[in-house]
């Protein structure tokens, strides 16, 4: 079946403005992560949805940043006021309920901010 | 608190040559190990993971991992690497013991296989 689905694959935006992001997770994957990667770097989690549960969002960076999910489908990340920094490649990720630990990922979505 | 560590920014390897990405670990309880695979413009793919029994796990593409406790470590091997194999790799580690559902990735292995 289909894979995690990102949008858009690239998003260039100026300091300032505000950008949002898209995912749709597998079918069926009540779970929904977001990871930032930043070049050269690791992957920095971000967020997590689980189904109807409030969402941990104990990886977030800032309170420029934020993320929601209808239901048990797409999620969209916002991320106010851009800074430089905040260039880097926005990865979503779903995974079964209790399966947390085979997590399927988008093809990410690279954010360059002028 | 749980962290990984790949200490090889790249690795180089000819074709033909056994190939082996390094990592380390470190969680409180039981560690929960998987290796992810990243190919130019593509997503992160799933390899292999470990949660308990056999030591030796297999994945795909021919890839294995061997986790040992006593080092902390979940090494990536494949006997005979293909060029097709180039890409980089992240190992991951989630605590098992009510560690919730953060994976913590290591910073990457650029695998280059050469002819």
């Amino acid at each position: 079946g289909a894979g995690v689905s990102q949008s858009p694959s690239n998003k260039v935006t100026e300091k300032g403005k505000d950008v949002e992001l898209r995912c749709d997770p597998i079918s069926g994957h009540t779970a929904l992560y977001w990871y930032r990667q930043r070049l050269g770097q690791g992957l920095e989690f971000l967020i997590y949805f689980q189904g109807n549960s409030a969402p941990d969002k104990s990886g977030l960076p800032s309170d420029r940043f934020s993320a929601e999910r209808t239901g048990e489908s797409v999620s969209t990340l916002t991320i106010q006021r851009t800074q430089q920094e905040d260039s880097a490649v926005y990865l979503c990720a779903s995974s079964l309920f209790g399966r947390a630990y085979e997590q399927y990922f988008g093809p990410g979505t690279r954010l360059t901010v002028t | 608190a749980q962290s990984v560590a790949q200490p090889e920014d790249q690795v180089n390897v000819a074709e033909g040559n056994p190939l082996t990405v390094k990592c380390t670990y470190s969680v409180s309880g039981n560690p929960y190990l998987f290796w992810y695979v990243q190919y130019p413009n593509r997503g992160l793919q799933f390899l292999l993971k470990y949660i308990t029994g056999d030591n030796l796990v297999k994945g795909s593409y021919g890839f294995e991992a061997e986790f040992n406790k006593s080092q902390t470590s979940f090494h990536l091997k494949k006997p005979s690497a293909l060029v097709s194999d180039s890409a980089l790799y992240f190992c991951a580690v989630r605590d098992g013991t009510g560690g919730g559902n953060k994976l913590t990735f290591g910073t990457g292995t650029q695998l280059k296989v050469e002819l």
